[in-house]
């Protein structure tokens, strides 16, 4: 079975532009969740969906946003980027038993 | 506020011998436990958790114990191999949701 696999890896931005980036969960895998991980800071939550819905939101602004397609890929858009987005962000993938997470490698985002 | 906390960034063993990762949390209300494992470039990738109701589970080499009194966690590892050498994320469920916290990871090297 593959794993959770994120696009692009590496992207770098410069400030005010906006990201999108990608996440395809294991096959079967209905919820996905976000995070930010920052030196420091360890991983923070962004949000989780769960068939096409938002179902938990963790405390970042607006500017923050996904969704999640019926296929449960998923998307996170990142507008008006900011120098301190600059992070690894992390997807992770659940089946119906929320209690283990296999996350993909994370995207690497570098806003300048 | 940083409700899971480990308040040990960094963490030497010898080969063989017990590693013994702490984490403490604030939350009471906290229903499962889960702990990571991540190599630089990779994402997070599962080791072990434990249930609010259990005090004690146990995987191979890897055991974790809960102390609901203390709100503290611990894993340890027995023998440390090299290969271990990593960081190590505790993470904590908020009950009813699908939304974890994570700890600010603890860098564990083994040395040969």
């Amino acid at each position: 079975k593959a794993g959770v696999t994120q696009t692009p890896r590496y992207l770098i931005k410069t400030r005010g532009q906006q990201v999108t980036l990608s996440c395809s969960p294991i096959s079967g895998h209905r919820s996905v969740s976000w995070y930010q991980q920052t030196p420091g800071q360890g991983l923070q939550f962004l949000f989780e969906y769960f068939s096409e819905t938002q179902r938990n939101k963790g405390n970042f602004p607006g500017r923050f946003s996904g969704r999640q397609f019926s296929n449960s890929r998923s998307e996170m858009n990142v507008s008006t980027l900011e120098l301190g987005d600059s992070a690894l962000y992390l997807c992770a993938s659940s089946s119906t038993s929320p209690e283990t997470q296999y996350f993909g490698p994370g995207t690497r985002l570098l806003v300048l | 506020d940083q409700q899971v906390k480990q308040n040990s960034p960094s963490l030497s063993v010898q080969e063989g011998r017990i590693s013994i990762l702490n984490c403490d949390y604030t939350n009471s209300m906290f229903d499962y436990f889960l702990w990571y494992k991540k190599y630089p470039a990779e994402g997070p990738t599962f080791l072990i958790s434990i249930s609010s109701i259990k005090d004690k589970n146990e995987d191979g080499r890897f055991t974790v114990f809960l102390n609901k009194s203390a709100k503290h966690l611990s894993l340890h590892i027995v023998p440390s191999q090299p290969g271990d050498s990593a960081v190590y994320f505790c993470a904590a469920r908020a009950p009813g949701t699908y939304k974890y916290i994570f700890g600010t990871g603890t860098r564990l090297k083994v040395l040969a």
